[in-house]
């Protein structure tokens, strides 16, 4: 049983598109944070969002928390060939310390 | 800047072999976390501790012990390998207090192949 699901599991767009990447639980966190990793290397840590309903915003990447805390989502605008990696959520349970990623999103963007 | 270190890098196991990935961080983190991550997948949680002497399962702890006695080292170990353990291997470190944030710091990764 996967905790965090993430959907689309890939998504293969042109440059210049918008996309959205989602990840829904049925399990309430008291923090969710987005990564995004590169081949051969460890996850690097994008945003943090900790309150229902919180957006923030990282340049063309838009993150959104849940009002429910059980589900975030990455909008990306006007995707660009460096964007591709893998992105993973990962939220941390509700008072528990066990820190759960995602399934993964795996992106490319073609130019 | 050590940050989080893990070694080995690489390696391959025969079946039923043992290892210990060693895991070790000099920010004085006390929260630390094994992932496994299967190629094209998100990681999985194994074991984590959140303070020396502590230690708590994750996600998929079976075939896996961990120890916990110092803040700056959190060893794993595979008692008896098996091909279902091949994988990548990341250890990772936080800070948690009331107040701060809980960015967390990713090793590079240890691959491990069992054949």
């Amino acid at each position: 049983t996967q905790l965090l699901e993430q959907s689309p599991q890939f998504l293969s767009i042109q440059e210049g598109e918008n996309l959205t990447v989602y990840c829904n639980s049925s399990s309430v966190f008291s923090s969710l944070q987005w990564y995004r990793q590169e081949p051969g290397e460890g996850p690097v840590l994008l945003v943090t969002v900790v309150t229902g309903g919180e957006v923030k915003k990282l340049k063309r990447l838009t993150f959104q928390f849940g009002d429910a805390r059980k589900d975030s989502s990455l909008h990306i605008t006007a995707a660009q060939p460096g964007d591709t990696g893998l992105y993973l959520c990962a939220g941390h349970l509700y008072n528990t310390d066990k820190l759960i990623f995602g399934t993964g999103t795996r992106l490319q963007v073609f130019p | 800047n050590a940050g989080v270190t893990q070694t080995p890098k690489f390696r391959i196991l025969k079946i039923g072999q043992s290892m210990t990935l060693q895991c070790a961080q000099d920010m004085n983190h006390n929260y630390m976390y094994w992932y496994r991550q299967d190629p094209g997948m998100g990681l999985k949680l194994i074991y984590y501790s959140v303070g020396a002497g502590i230690t708590d399962k994750g996600e998929v702890p079976n075939g896996y012990n961990v120890s916990r006695s110092t803040t700056e080292d959190f060893p794993l170990r595979l008692e008896l390998a098996a091909p279902s353990q091949t994988s990548v291997y990341f250890c990772a470190s936080s800070f948690h207090d009331s107040s701060s944030g809980n960015t967390i710091y990713f090793g590079e990764g240890s691959w491990l192949t069992v054949v």
